[in-house]
């Protein structure tokens, strides 16, 4: 399989527990997406990577999330002292650099904080 | 800031029928827009995609237009079928930003047999 790749798939945790998902983009895509969905909603954008540079962090990434891209392939995503309103899908996106490029999805990493 | 409006948020049809889902948005300064679908608890799964510069794009029985200039884009299902049933989301890149997609809420469709 040469998709995006997300694990875990499902995570519960307890409010105030810190949580890390990891995202594997396809391989040639240099270019690497986060987004929060919650029910009934669109995603929303919560930070891009090109290769290893972190070039752009919404206003919903508040500083108990960080992301990292490390050597410019896969990525994590972490988020400290748990809320339950982080409760939601983490989708992760890749894609070839260049204006309008196709994006990818992983099949999302669903948290659930009790 | 660039927003994404589909209508309607749900829709509910027999089989055989042909759809029609439609998307707007308020900035039409985009590179491209493209449509996916989303089936419960599952991630996006990209169906069409749209250069700004092109009017529509074709794939088995889905069609997909463009109007840059008036913010607009249909997707045409035709001859629906039972596993045509998920939600279809419209997104688009603008101009202004690195690859960022911005997302409708997306059309809940459920075709019965």
């Amino acid at each position: 399989d040469t998709g995006v790749s997300q694990d875990p798939r499902h995570k519960i945790t307890k409010r105030g527990q810190n949580v890390t998902f990891r995202c594997d983009p396809i391989s040639e895509h240099n270019r690497l997406y986060w987004y929060r969905q919650t029910l009934g909603q669109g995603p929303e954008f919560l930070t891009y990577f090109q290769n290893e540079a972190q070039l752009e962090k919404s206003r919903l990434l508040s500083d108990r999330f960080s992301a990292e891209r490390p050597k410019g392939s896969f990525s994590t995503l972490e988020i400290q002292r748990t809320e339950q309103g982080d409760s939601a899908m983490y989708l992760c996106a890749s894609s070839r650099a260049g204006q309008g490029a196709e994006a990818f999805f992983g099949q999302g990493t669903r948290l659930t904080v009790v | 800031k660039q927003e994404v409006t589909q209508i309607p948020a749900a829709l509910s049809v027999p089989e055989g029928e042909n759809l029609v889902l439609n998307c707007s948005f308020t900035d039409s300064a985009i590179y491209n827009l493209q449509w996916f679908r989303q089936d419960p608890g599952k991630g996006l799964t990209s169906l069409l995609l749209i250069q700004s510069s092109q009017r529509e794009q074709t794939s088995g029985r889905l069609n997909a237009s463009l109007d840059k200039s008036s913010g607009r884009s249909t997707l045409y299902i035709a001859a629906s079928q039972p596993g045509d049933s998920a939600t279809y989301l419209c997104a688009v890149i603008g101009g202004s930003t690195l690859g960022r997609l911005y997302f409708g809420r997306g059309t809940q469709l459920t075709v019965w047999p």
